[in-house]
């Protein structure tokens, strides 16, 4: 059974830090892409950033490149997203998901950890 | 960027009447288009992907078509546990990928 789970949400200030790990378990992590979607309170689905199954390449939405850093050991199953300079505006649950044999479609989600961003 | 656009907003509907969800691209998206089901505090559930594909599990009264920039999801009768926010999101033209506004189902 494939399960996704999330860590590391809570309340951070204005221009924080955050680091999310997203650990995997019942599939061959190595072998798909992998990425992170948010939803702001009471708004719809964004997509953030992916990153191959390798690691070795990785894609940002505008609105978090040069902010957020995508990556994954393999070796411990795990995903990770690090949220730099963040913004009111970051604020939402941050769900990992898991790519399908064609990239870019999302087959399992975890159940999702809350950023707020607030001072 | 492509833009995808939901229609209708909100669907109001009896368990068992037939709903039809559309989904609008801005520029062709191909085939490379899925839908996505959200329940309240759940994380999003794949649907259907490339237009037509039932995931794993996903019941036979889900049904996706179209082509191109026009797409449509049909549930033939629905069910309670049916009544749910719909998200369609391509990937045809990426970074970034996008997804519509939502459709939120309700029961009428």
């Amino acid at each position: 059974e494939v399960q996704l789970l999330e860590s590391g949400g809570g309340l951070v200030q204005p221009g924080g830090s955050l680091r999310l790990p997203c650990a995997a378990s019942g599939f061959t992590f190595s072998a798909y892409a992998m990425s992170w979607v948010r939803q702001a309170p009471g708004k719809g689905l964004e997509w953030v950033s992916t990153v191959t199954g390798s690691g070795g390449s990785t894609y940002y939405a505008d609105s978090v490149k040069g902010r957020f850093t995508i990556s994954r050991d393999n070796s411990k199953n795990t995903l990770y997203l690090q949220m730099n300079s963040l913004r009111a505006e970051d604020t939402a649950v941050y769900y990992c998901a898991k790519g399908t044999a064609a990239p870019g479609t999302f087959d399992y989600w975890g159940q999702g950890t809350l950023v707020t961003v607030s001072s | 960027e492509i833009v995808l656009t939901q229609s209708p907003a909100t669907l109001s509907l009896s368990p068992g009447e037939r709903a039809t969800l559309s989904c609008r691209a801005s520029q062709t998206v191909s085939s490379y288009l899925a839908w996505y089901q959200q329940k309240p505090g759940q994380a999003p559930r794949l649907l259907i992907y490339d237009t037509s594909n039932r995931a794993t599990g996903i019941p036979a009264r889900f049904s996706g078509s179209g082509s191109g920039t026009d797409f449509t999801l049909t549930i033939s009768s629905l069910e309670p546990e049916d009544f749910a926010v719909y998200y369609c999101q391509q990937r045809s033209n990426w970074p970034p990928l996008t997804f519509g506004g939502g459709t939120k189902v309700e029961i009428k």
